[in-house]
Parts: C-alpha cells; sequence; structure tokens
C-alpha cells in the first residue's frame, strides 16, 4: 500500500462547479497534513495546512479524519485559474527529539476546470 | 510564503560529468531540507532528508555515493550529481522548513539534461 494515496484523476470540471479531493495515508504516526498545488513545469506551492478542525481558506475547505486516516480538499465555485495537480502531503518520521521528520507526496490529482 | 532558491533553473551537460545543484532560504533558517525528483507525469519522488550539520538520509534505492547531498549551514544545501548518465535527466526540486511541524517552501527546481 502507497503511504500517500490520491485518486489521480483528471477531474474535468466546468467554471463555478464544486469539486472534491481525497486522501488516505497508510502511517497512523504521521503529525501534520498539507495541500500543494502544482503548475505544470513548475515547483509545488503550499495551498493550505490541514488541521485536525478542519479549515477553511476562501474557496478552499480542507478536512482530516485522523480515524480513518483520511485528508479532503474541497474547492468551491472553481475558477480556470484552478487548474492544476493538487498534491495530499503528509508529514511523519519524526525520530525521539530530532528535528528529522520527512514530506511524503501523493501522486497528485490534476485538476481541468473549463469554461 | 517564505522564499527558497534554487540555482540553476535548468543545465544541461555531458554524460559523465558532474552538476551542482544550489538550495536556499533566503529569510528562514532551515534545520531540514529536502531533495526530489520528478519525472515526467509522475509525482515526487523524495531522494533525500538533510538536517543541518549532519549526513543526509537517502531513501532506499538512491545511490548515496552518486548524489552528494552537503548541508553545511542553515541556509544552504546542495545536491551534486556525480557522474551524470542520460537516465538521470529529470526535474530536481529541493525543499526548506525551519522546524518538523511546519509546512515546507520550494525552491523553483533545476531541469538536468544529460546528453
Amino acid at each position: 500500500r502507497k503511504e500517500v494515496e490520491q485518486d489521480p484523476g483528471p477531474f474535468n470540471v466546468p467554471e463555478g462547479a464544486t469539486v472534491a479531493f481525497n486522501c488516505t495515508y497508510s502511517n497512523s504516526a504521521s503529525q501534520s497534513f498539507f495541500w500543494y498545488r502544482q503548475d505544470c513545469r513548475k515547483e509545488p506551492k503550499l495551498l493550505m495546512s490541514v488541521y485536525s478542525s478542519g479549515n477553511e481558506d476562501g474557496r478552499f475547505t480542507a478536512q482530516l479524519n485522523r480515524a480513518s486516516q483520511y485528508i479532503s480538499l474541497l474547492i468551491r465555485d472553481s475558477k480556470l485559474s484552478d487548474s492544476a495537480t493538487y498534491l495530499c502531503v503528509v508529514n511523519w518520521g519524526f525520530s525521539g527529539g530530532t528535528s528529522y521528520g520527512k514530506l511524503t507526496f501523493g501522486q497528485g490529482t490534476i485538476l481541468t476546470v473549463h469554461p | 510564503g517564505a522564499v527558497v532558491s534554487q540555482h540553476p533553473s535548468w543545465v544541461i551537460c555531458k554524460s559523465g560529468t558532474s552538476v551542482k545543484i544550489e538550495c536556499r532560504s533566503l529569510d528562514f533558517q532551515a534545520t531540514t531540507m529536502f531533495w526530489y525528483r520528478q519525472f515526467p507525469k509522475q509525482s515526487l519522488m523524495l531522494m533525500a532528508t538533510s538536517n543541518e550539520g549532519s549526513k543526509a538520509t537517502y531513501e532506499q534505492g538512491v545511490e548515496k555515493d552518486k548524489f552528494l547531498i552537503n548541508h553545511a549551514s542553515l541556509t544552504l544545501s546542495t545536491l551534486t550529481v556525480t557522474s551524470a548518465h542520460p537516465e538521470d535527466s529529470s526535474f530536481y526540486i529541493c525543499s526548506a522548513r525551519a522546524d518538523r511541524y511546519t509546512e515546507a517552501f520550494f525552491g523553483q527546481g533545476t531541469r538536468l539534461t544529460v546528453v
């Protein structure tokens, strides 16, 4: 089983649609969670962190379910500029008191928003 | 967000030569830096994690003698691809973070082509 698993899509939606992405992770010791977006041939950029209580940033809502080891991202009122690959990222691997910990990426979900 | 600068953004080299890629955190001290490789239409694959002042930890299947990582200061890490071959051609991306709980910020990536 992959450490972080996402539905690769692609998701093709019209402008204004609501779209949801799901992500599962295998390591129950995972500590923090993020959604990044990556545009074609560019580096990933942080979209938002994911908190246990759920959090919202404008049109974007992230949810975390630790019991089910599941993370979601909801995008409302999709814009053309939302077209990108969305990466689910999980942080785990702490070792005692060291600062070691690694970010593990899902394979990404491709979103295309069309007019 | 924080700024991570990666240099060069692209490089073409002859087979058998070595290439050094630099990753700098410009406005924060990065206790941990990560190096990733990404092939076309695939997700980021973690190559190694380095903490300032200590040896890098390599992921399984990544040759540490081929991909030399140095993290000599809190703001600079380098990746040297030694004796490069065409199959090493890829998009290499670094990321840096201040501590183990926070998000990582990415450099712009380096597109390496070995001919």
